[in-house]
């Protein structure tokens, strides 16, 4: 079974420019959560889709959005890039919020905001 | 909100040795606990994880113990080989009445651990 996928592997912006960034979970997994990646803060949760829903979101600022769509893949946006949003945003697929099965990692995107 | 403190944040150790890693956690909520593994240039990867409802959980030359009582589990590796060495993470999250794990794990910061041949 395929894993995790996410797109683009790697990725270099300016500040002030907008971002998307793309998330196919397992096949089979429902659930899609959102985590950014930094050396200084860690991981950290940045939010989680359900049936098209977000369920739950961390504490980062509006310019981080998300969606998912009906096939369960899922997309999360930035928008006026800062420099300090380089990092490595990294997206985890379970089987659904409410299962016993685990989070499952892709291998991230990694963006470099200049 | 969930806080896990880790420690500690680099660990080195000799093949064969054994490598403990520690996390506390300040949620009582908090009912699910894995612990992800995290190679250069890769996602973290699943090892090994527990729920509230046990106290120690082993898989081959990995265990892990959780005290609820006093907010901590640890990650126990035996027998260690060169190839452990990686990034280890611990996490928290809060589950419901029936023991199922929320969307949202909130993480410690990390041990490097380094084992030498």
């Amino acid at each position: 079974k395929a894993g995790v996928t996410q797109t683009p592997r790697y990725l270099i912006k300016t500040r002030g420019q907008q971002v998307t960034l793309s998330c196919s979970p397992i096949s089979g997994h429902r659930s899609v959560s959102w985590y950014q990646q930094t050396p200084g803060q860690g991981l950290q949760f940045l939010f989680e889709y359900f049936s098209e829903t977000q369920r739950n979101k961390g504490n980062f600022p509006g310019r981080f959005s998300g969606r998912q769509f009906s096939n369960s893949r899922s997309e999360m946006n930035v928008s006026t890039l800062e420099l300090g949003d380089s990092a490595l945003y990294l997206c985890a697929s379970s089987l659904s919020p409410g299962s016993k099965e685990t989070q499952y990692f892709g291998p991230g995107t990694r963006l470099l905001v200049l | 909100g969930e806080n896990v403190e880790q420690h500690p944040s680099t660990l080195s150790v000799q093949e064969g040795d054994s490598a403990v890693i520690k996390c506390t956690y300040s949620d009582s909520a908090s009912n699910y606990f894995p612990w992800y593994k995290q190679e250069l240039g890769k996602g973290p990867q699943l090892i090994i994880d527990i729920r509230s409802n046990v106290g120690e959980k082993k898989d081959q030359r990995i265990a892990v113990t959780l005290n609820k009582t006093a907010k901590h589990f640890s990650l126990h590796i035996t027998e260690t080989q060169p190839e452990d060495s990686a990034v280890y993470f611990c996490a928290a999250s809060p589950s419901n009445a029936g023991g199922t794990s929320y969307g949202k794990l909130t993480f410690g910061q990390g041990t490097i651990l380094t084992v030498h041949p």
